[in-house]
């Protein structure tokens, strides 16, 4: 069954780096990923697709201080320089024929 | 600018109908699979339904299937569901969000909507 495990949060300071995990289920360590961002009281918004070789394509708009990296099973979001308005929920997606997953969500705290 | 502007969610009762529309600007509408997702008062993001770009194909969570049906009018540019015999375990936000890719399912998405809450409730 294809899953996504997320952390439920995570904290960083102001300035800083932090770096989020997305866990594929077993067997699917191959599969690609997307990260979207969910500000308070806002919809989702798209920043990247993660390929399992760690190669990314990010969303318009989206800043460098955003970037995505793979190991095995597992897809990073890192998010350098942070700033007080990364705080928010962050989804990792992904995706078999005729149907989507997501995971449960992390949400950065953003001290 | 691409925008999906949802609308039509109200409170309605349990066993009820809805349907929900999205308004699509700033794009080719009619090359690109769109996509229903909801949230639950604070949860998580669940997928909904897909419909391919020309309507031929439409895949739904097993949570809805049976229940809902989603549609497209490319002349209107515009996207639909259905929602039949609803629960209270639909309560949601929906979002419409667009697929990534011309004419290809890719089943991410590059946009979204700001969401419009279907409550039901008796």
């Amino acid at each position: 069954q294809l899953v996504l495990t997320q952390s439920p949060s995570a904290s960083a300071s102001l300035g800083a780096s932090v770096k989020l995990t997305c866990t594929l289920s077993s067997g699917h360590s191959s599969y690609a990923i997307a990260w979207h961002q969910q500000q308070p009281e806002k919809g989702p918004r798209y920043l990247m697709k993660l390929n399992s070789d760690g190669s990314h394509s990010k969303g318009d708009g989206i800043p460098d201080r955003f970037s995505g990296s793979s190991s095995g099973a597992e897809r990073y979001l890192t998010i350098s320089s942070l700033q007080s308005e990364d705080e928010a929920d962050y989804y990792c997606q992904t995706w078999g024929t005729g149907t989507v997953v997501f995971g449960g969500g992390t949400k950065l705290t953003v001290l | 600018e691409v925008q999906l502007v949802e609308s039509g969610g109200v409170v309605v009762q349990p066993g009820g109908s809805l349907r929900l529309s999205c308004a699509a600007s700033g794009f080719t509408f009619d090359d690109y699979a769109m996509h229903w997702v909801r949230q639950a008062p604070g949860k998580g993001l669940e997928w909904v339904s897909l419909i391919s770009w020309d309507g031929g194909s439409t895949y739904y969570a097993d949570s809805v299937k049976g229940r809902f049906t989603i549609s497209r009018d490319n002349s209107k540019n515009s996207l639909y569901l259905q929602m039949n015999s609803l629960r209270a375990e639909d309560t949601a936000l929906y979002y419409c969000a667009k697929d990534k890719r011309l004419r290809f399912v890719s089943y991410y998405f590059d946009y979204w909507g700001q969401g419009t809450l279907v409550t039901v409730s008796s």
